[in-house]
């Protein structure tokens, strides 16, 4: 089992729907939690971070973190066309030394 | 300027030879580190620098050296490059009183024929 999982996709969605995307981590311990997005070529940007249960707004983007099940989530509201990416889920795991591990990622498009 | 940047951006070299990247940052952080990332494999992680005495390995080390010349200096070498060594490789850093949020430089694309 991969420490870190997410779904490959691709996903689409229409221009101002919701985007769903999820990640799961094997390590209960991991504390810290973030969400990076990557344009093809370019390098990651970090778009949000998270290190409670419960969710965690900013502007149009909102992370869910849910360390019972062992998942965090990123919801795109009133998605746009420059939102279509690869979008990474990273955990620092429990005793990696504050190390990042990712998820392979999740690419996805938002259609006109 | 960018607060972590790479050189160089793209390089293409032959199977064999000695190549260095090399990575700068102006962020004043502690950490730094090298990754790669392949279609469909997402980012993995090559070697890590707490500081300039503090280097360690990472999950796909073989094959690669490093050298904390300084805080702000973090270069990565392919002794003698292979094919599957062709990827994206980015230089990160991060602060180690801060947050685990790691900052990306803009990457170099190598291609090893």
């Amino acid at each position: 089992q991969k420490e870190v999982e997410q779904n490959s996709g691709p996903l689409s969605v229409p221009e101002g729907a919701i985007a769903s995307l999820n990640c799961t981590y094997s390590d209960r311990g991991s504390q810290s939690f973030f969400w990076y997005r990557q344009y093809s070529g370019k390098s990651p940007e970090l778009i949000m971070s998270i290190y409670s249960n419960g969710d965690k707004e900013d502007g149009r983007f909102t992370a869910q973190l849910n360390k019972a099940s062992q998942y965090v989530s990123l919801l795109i509201r009133d998605s746009q066309p420059s939102d279509s990416a690869t979008y990474l889920c990273a955990v620092a795991l429990s005793g990696s030394a504050r190390q990042l591990t990712f998820g392979s990622g999740t690419q996805l498009t938002v259609l006109p | 300027d960018a607060d972590v940047t790479q050189t160089p951006r793209n390089r293409i070299t032959k199977t064999g030879k000695r190549i260095m990247l090399e990575c700068s940052q102006t962020k004043g952080h502690d950490r730094m580190y090298w990754y790669r990332q392949d279609p469909g494999l997402g980012l993995r992680l090559i070697y890590y620098s707490f500081d300039v005495k503090d280097i360690n390995k990472g999950e796909i080390s073989d094959g690669y050296s490093v050298s904390r010349q300084a805080q702000a200096k973090f270069s990565l070498s392919l002794e003698s490059a292979i094919p599957n060594q062709t990827a994206l490789y980015f230089c990160a850093t991060s602060d180690q009183g801060g947050p685990d949020t790691q900052y990306f430089g803009p990457g170099t694309r190598l291609t090893v024929l």
